[in-house]
């Protein structure tokens, strides 16, 4: 079955410091894997999206890596805040049978200390 | 303002009493999402919609209907709701190729 794996444990940082996040997928060949942020009772908000084609992609203070023969993508924030602390969600598209029916990790909390 | 407008964001209702979630987006996105979110289980996907008049179950759709008459709106349609749908639900949107963007949640308790 398909599976999306993201460190269940909370991620604690020190402010400045860069935080990686993981996310580990099987039995999925995805076309797209994308990048959510989620603040307790709010709806997640878009942050990034790496095609299978693409090794890496920056955004100001995040970069996410795609690799498609590990069936892995890291997710980085550099010079890491407080305002920072979220739970951070992973999502991939479906297979082609599927359409567009984006599926979501469980995700990682980050919380980052003064 | 791009956004995706859902309604209501609270609402308790009692068993088998059957109620409407609304969703309308302004940025004329083809893809439309209906998530439901419970503690340890995360987002799951309860139906979806490529466009208009296409729409296809997700992971979790027993219970569920929706309809996609009009490319702005998704309503979430609960016919006969029980207690395991006490949940907070989102409704997404997004273009071929793009991220989503997501609604403020409702939260729904059904008792």
């Amino acid at each position: 079955s398909q599976k999306i794996e993201q460190n269940s444990e909370a991620l604690n940082i020190q402010e400045g410091k860069t935080a990686t996040l993981t996310c580990n997928y099987t039995n999925y060949s995805p076309a797209y894997l994308q990048w959510y942020r989620q603040d307790p009772g709010r709806g997640p908000v878009f942050l990034l999206l790496i095609r299978e084609n693409e090794k890496e992609k920056r955004k100001e203070r995040l970069k996410v890596t795609f690799d498609t023969t590990l069936k892995q993508s890291l997710f980085h924030i550099t010079a890491s805040q407080p305002a920072d602390s979220a739970t951070y969600l992973c999502a991939l598209d479906g297979d082609s049978n599927s359409g567009y029916a984006l599926n979501f990790g469980k995700g990682t909390s980050l919380l980052v200390t003064p | 303002e791009a956004q995706v407008t859902q309604n209501p964001r609270y609402l308790i209702t009692v068993t088998g009493k059957k109620l409407t979630v609304t969703c309308s987006q302004n940025m004329n996105h083809e893809y439309m999402s209906w998530y439901r979110q419970d503690p340890g289980l995360g987002l799951r996907q309860i139906y979806y919609s490529m466009n208009v008049e296409v729409t296809d179950k997700g992971d979790v759709p027993e219970g569920y209907k929706v309809s996609r008459k009009e490319k702005r709106n998704f309503p979430l349609i609960l016919e006969s709701p029980s207690p395991n749908q006490t949940s907070l639900y989102f409704c997404a949107s997004s273009s071929t190729g793009a991220g989503y963007t997501f609604g403020s949640g409702t939260r729904l308790t059904v008792v």
